[in-house]
C-alpha cells in the first residue's frame, strides 16, 4: 500500500526554467510533508516542508503548495541550477508520529 | 561532529552470515531512526530509539533483525542470518526530538549486498 506516490521517475529541464515535482498521498490523516534531497552516494538531506495548516511556504527558489482537496503537493524550483540535479523525495508523516512515510522518488537533471 | 556517521559505507556478505552496523547520531540528538532503501524505492521507516529506549519497530524488521542504542548515543542493527533480499541501503537519521515533525538528518547509509 503506497500511501505516498511520486508518478514521474524521472523530469528533465533546461537550466533557467521551472521544475515542477509532484506528489499525491492517500492518508488524510498526515499532516505534515517534507521533501527530500538525494545526491548519489549520500544520504537525503532535508530541503523544505509544509504544515496542513498552509498551502505555501516558500524558501529562497524552493517553493511547496499543498492541496489538502486533491492530497496533492508541489515542488516547484525556480530558477533551475544544474546543481539540483538530484532525485527528489516526498515525505509524509501525522501528529503523534514518529515516521515519515516516502515516496518512491523524482530524479531531477538540470541542464545547460 | 557535522552530521550523522555511518559505518561501514559498504558490506558485502555471503547468504547465512552474520552483519552489524554502526549510526552515531549527531550528538546534542535525542531520537535515532533506521530507514532501509532499495532500488527504485523511497526509505522505508523500520525502527527509532528516543534515548536508549526502542519505540516503534516495523513489520518490516523481522525475527533476525535487531537494533540497539544502549548509552543512548550510537546504535547498532544487527541482521542475522543474511538473505539476498537483505540487499539494500540501510539509513540512519537523528533528530532533536520533541516536536514529532522535526525533521531527520540522514547519514551516508551503509549499502549492503548479500550474495
Amino acid at each position: 500500500d503506497q500511501q505516498v506516490k511520486q508518478n514521474s521517475p524521472s523530469l528533465s529541464v533546461q537550466e533557467g526554467r521551472i521544475s515542477i515535482l509532484n506528489c499525491d498521498y492517500t492518508n488524510s490523516m498526515f499532516d505534515y510533508f517534507l521533501w527530500y534531497k538525494k545526491y548519489p552516494a549520500e544520504g537525503p538531506t532535508f530541503l523544505i516542508s509544509i504544515s496542513s495548516i498552509k498551502d505555501k511556504n516558500e524558501d529562497g527558489r524552493f517553493t511547496v503548495f499543498l492541496n489538502k482537496s486533491a492530497k496533492h503537493l508541489s515542488l516547484h524550483i525556480v530558477p533551475s541550477q544544474p546543481g539540483d540535479s538530484a532525485v527528489y523525495f516526498c515525505a509524509a508523516t501525522r501528529y503523534n508520529t514518529d515516521k515519515l512515510i516516502f515516496g518512491t522518488g523524482t530524479r531531477l537533471q538540470v541542464f545547460p | 561532529d557535522t552530521g550523522v556517521s555511518q559505518d561501514p559505507r559498504h558490506k558485502i556478505t555471503k547468504r547465512g552470515q552474520n552483519v552489524t552496523f554502526r549510526c552515531d547520531p549527531i550528538s546534542e540528538h535525542n531520537r535515532l531512526y533506521w530507514y532501509r532503501q532499495t532500488l527504485g524505492q523511497g526509505p522505508e521507516f523500520l525502527t527509532y530509539f528516543q534515548n536508549e529506549a526502542q519505540l516503534e519497530k516495523s513489520r518490516l524488521l523481522s525475527d533476525r533483525f535487531s537494533a540497539e542504542r544502549p548509552k543512548g548515543s550510537f546504535s547498532t542493527l544487527e541482521i542475522q542470518r543474511t538473505e539476498q533480499g537483505d540487499s539494500a541501503m540501510y539509513l540512519c537519521a537523528s533528530s532533536l526530538g520533541g516536536n514529532t515533525n522535526e525533521k531527520l538528518f540522514f547519514g551516508s547509509g551503509t549499502q549492503l549486498s548479500v550474495l
